[in-house]
């Protein structure tokens, strides 16, 4: 029964590579997003996606790229990893401008 | 952009004192968020306040918000151990665009 739900919760790997977080929720929202959250724990909205289409797309290296292959889906694809990518990413959903809902995070280490 | 700033960064209170953590923002909001996240959580959503609200209570918490002054409080009362967690305000701006956090005031709460 869980609302957000984000896959892997740890990830460890070697920079240059590509990897995906997913993320999916059962609570039909429309609208759903990735968060950055840095060691110093400030959480930025990275991307924002409602019904499917692209809302908000803050400055983030084009490395990153979302998929959303229906509304309780989003998953994060991450190109050429760089160090600095190190952090944790919480996916969340909610109805637009409402309260949101976080999965548990992927704690992204690059090497 | 960050939107709130909360205010202190830290704070430490002994359990059964009550806690008071305060949010600044910048433009003018549709509504203001309160999220607490415990460490290696995501956040958990505890009280949303509209902009014609001035007052919300839910539980143990006491929010308020003054749109004059761009700023809302946050009051835990009669604390416990288990309130030890960082505390984020995160408003939704008149066009209802995603939220956009603060840095977050990390609460002890000592037994």
């Amino acid at each position: 029964d869980t609302a957000v739900s984000q896959t892997p919760k740890y990830l460890v790997t070697q920079m240059g590579n590509d990897k995906s977080i997913k993320c999916e929720q059962n609570l039909g929202h429309d609208t759903m997003y990735w968060y950055k959250q840095d060691s110093k724990k400030f959480l930025k909205i990275m991307f924002s996606y409602n019904n499917k289409e692209l809302i908000i797309n803050e400055t983030v290296p084009n490395r990153f790229s979302p998929k959303s292959p229906d509304k309780a889906h989003l998953n994060l694809h991450i190109n050429s990893l760089e160090l600095g990518d190190s952090a944790v990413y919480f996916c969340a959903s909610s109805n637009r401008g409402n309260e949101q809902f976080f999965g548990p995070g992927t704690r992204l280490t690059v090497l | 952009s960050q939107q709130g700033e909360e205010d202190p960064q830290a704070l430490s209170i002994q359990e059964g004192e009550n806690a008071t953590m305060n949010c600044s923002y910048k433009t003018s909001i549709n509504n203001l968020q309160w999220y607490r996240q415990n460490s290696g959580r995501g956040l958990v959503h505890l009280i949303l306040i509209r902009s014609n609200e001035r007052e919300k209570h839910s539980g143990r918490l006491r929010v308020t918000l003054d749109t004059s002054k761009k700023s809302s409080s946050l009051l835990i009362t009669a604390s416990r151990a288990a309130d030890t967690a960082s505390y984020f305000c995160a408003t939704v701006n008149s066009g209802n665009t995603p939220l956009v956090f603060g840095k977050g005031t990390r609460l002890s709460v000592i037994a």
